[in-house]
């Protein structure tokens, strides 16, 4: 089944913690993307990459950290530096279609954060 | 200004009414138009997806653009309360970055 995977479901990070958010597809999409949630704001990008090795930063980026090594995988670390890190995280993958638009966004079914 | 406006709701149907969702914009360059269904404790998932104005309709759903007054619609008709959820809305200049609202809350009553 083609589809998005984010793990784990639920995370409880710790004060000075850093913490990794998983995010995997098999959709063979070039762009991955990660959002956070929160109830009221919408959806807010973090970041973004359009291809592996290669990413920009979002609206909301300060505080987290990603990389893109391989093509189907897209993690997102959320750093101690993040002081407001509770929220719904959502990873998201698009394809290019024609003149290199990106496709609507396919998403995850989210991480939950929460601090202890 | 936010780029995309939402009325949050909540929003309370009998079953088989007709839903209208609404969202409003101020960039006059979005070009991509979205709307995504949100179940609770769930990632979006895709409804409608259209490119400059017009309407497209698919079973239940009618999407709208109206571009000249920077306005977008879902309506449902016949609803059931499998309609049930948040529903977001979308838009994109040129793919690379999509500006989303804050979503509506249904609720069909059966």
């Amino acid at each position: 089944d083609g589809g998005i995977t984010q793990s784990p479901k639920y995370l409880f990070r710790k004060e000075g913690q850093n913490v990794t958010l998983s995010c995997e597809q098999n959709l063979n999409h070039d762009a991955m993307y990660w959002y956070r949630q929160d109830p009221g704001q919408g959806l807010r990008l973090i970041y973004y990459s359009q291809i592996v090795n290669d990413f920009q930063k979002g609206d909301i980026a300060e505080g987290y950290s990603v990389s893109r090594e391989k093509k189907e995988s897209f993690p997102l670390t959320v750093t101690s530096a993040q002081k407001n890190p509770t929220a719904f995280y959502l990873c998201a993958s698009s394809s290019r279609g024609r003149g290199l638009v990106n496709q609507p966004q396919h998403f995850g079914d989210g991480t939950r954060l929460s601090i202890l | 200004q936010k780029e995309v406006e939402q009325d949050p709701g909540p929003l309370s149907v009998p079953e088989g009414a007709i839903v209208s969702l609404n969202c409003t914009y101020s960039n006059s360059a979005f070009q991509y138009f979205m709307w995504y269904r949100q179940y609770s404790r769930k990632g979006p998932e895709l409804l409608m997806y259209t490119y400059s104005s017009g309407n497209k309709e698919d079973g239940r759903f009618t999407a709208q653009v109206d571009k000249s007054s920077k306005y977008i619609s879902l309506f449902i008709r016949d609803s059931q309360p499998s309609d049930s959820a948040t529903y977001l809305c979308a838009m994109s200049v040129n793919g690379n970055q999509f500006y989303f609202g804050t979503g509506t809350s249904l609720t069909v009553i059966p």
